[in-house]
């Protein structure tokens, strides 16, 4: 089945700067891939996702690139602010398969 | 809209008790999943309902059950509750009929505490 691996496990910046999580998934026919965050004490909350037929989409600060052939995927946030501190997943699945989910990032804006 | 809400949102239960969980979608939802969280294993899926039927089945044991209703909401049982239950569990609803990449979306979690 499909595994997806996430990195870094923790991720810590200075406000304004950038930060990039990565995420390795192994399903070659993978064609779906969602990030979420997630705040202390909520449910993970949906900020981008990205079709296999799409190699970027940005919203706003926000950003994903995927590689199909490399089979890797990132989110890079960009103007870091406090509020962007939370614990991010990335995610992969294929149909109508159940989402496998990477085993998250801590990421800390500093001010 | 209203998003996904779970009752209730804190349990504490004993070990060897049974607990049932519940799930309201967001309106128009037909498939709702449902995920435990732990800080050593991540998200991991349970299972996942559409049209009353389940459509999807994690790798946990038969202790953990799960149902779905006419009007899509959905309850998880936990049978013969054990320490390792002890758990977010979260539910999560989307579109899905046929388009396997529908967007999921979440809710806010039922903390389950096992003594």
């Amino acid at each position: 089945g499909e595994n997806v691996e996430q990195h870094p496990s923790t991720l810590s910046v200075q406000e304004g700067d950038s930060a990039v999580i990565k995420c390795t998934y192994s399903d070659s026919a993978s064609n779906y891939f969602p990030w979420y965050k997630q705040e202390l004490g909520k449910g993970p909350q949906l900020i981008i996702d990205i079709r296999s037929n799409v190699g970027e989409k940005k919203d706003q600060r926000i950003a994903v690139t995927l590689n199909k052939t490399a089979k890797h995927f990132s989110l890079h946030i960009t103007e870091t602010q406090p509020e962007d501190s939370a614990v991010y997943f990335c995610a992969a699945s294929k149909g109508n398969t159940p989402l496998v989910f990477g085993k998250g990032t801590r990421l800390s804006v500093i001010a | 809209k209203a998003g996904v809400t779970q009752t209730p949102r804190y349990l504490i239960k004993t070990r060897g008790q049974q607990v049932t969980l519940s799930c309201s979608p967001i309106s128009g939802h037909r498939s709702v999943s449902w995920y435990q969280q732990t800080p050593g294993q991540g998200l991991q899926f349970l299972f996942e309902y559409f049209s009353e039927t389940q459509r999807n089945k994690g790798n946990f044991p038969g202790r953990f059950s799960g149902r779905q209703f006419s009007n899509s909401r959905s309850e998880m049982n936990v049978s013969t509750l054990e320490l390792g239950d002890s758990a977010l569990y979260l539910c999560a609803s989307k579109l899905a009929g046929n388009a396997g990449t529908d967007t999921q979306y979440f809710g806010p979690g039922t903390r389950l505490t096992v003594l």
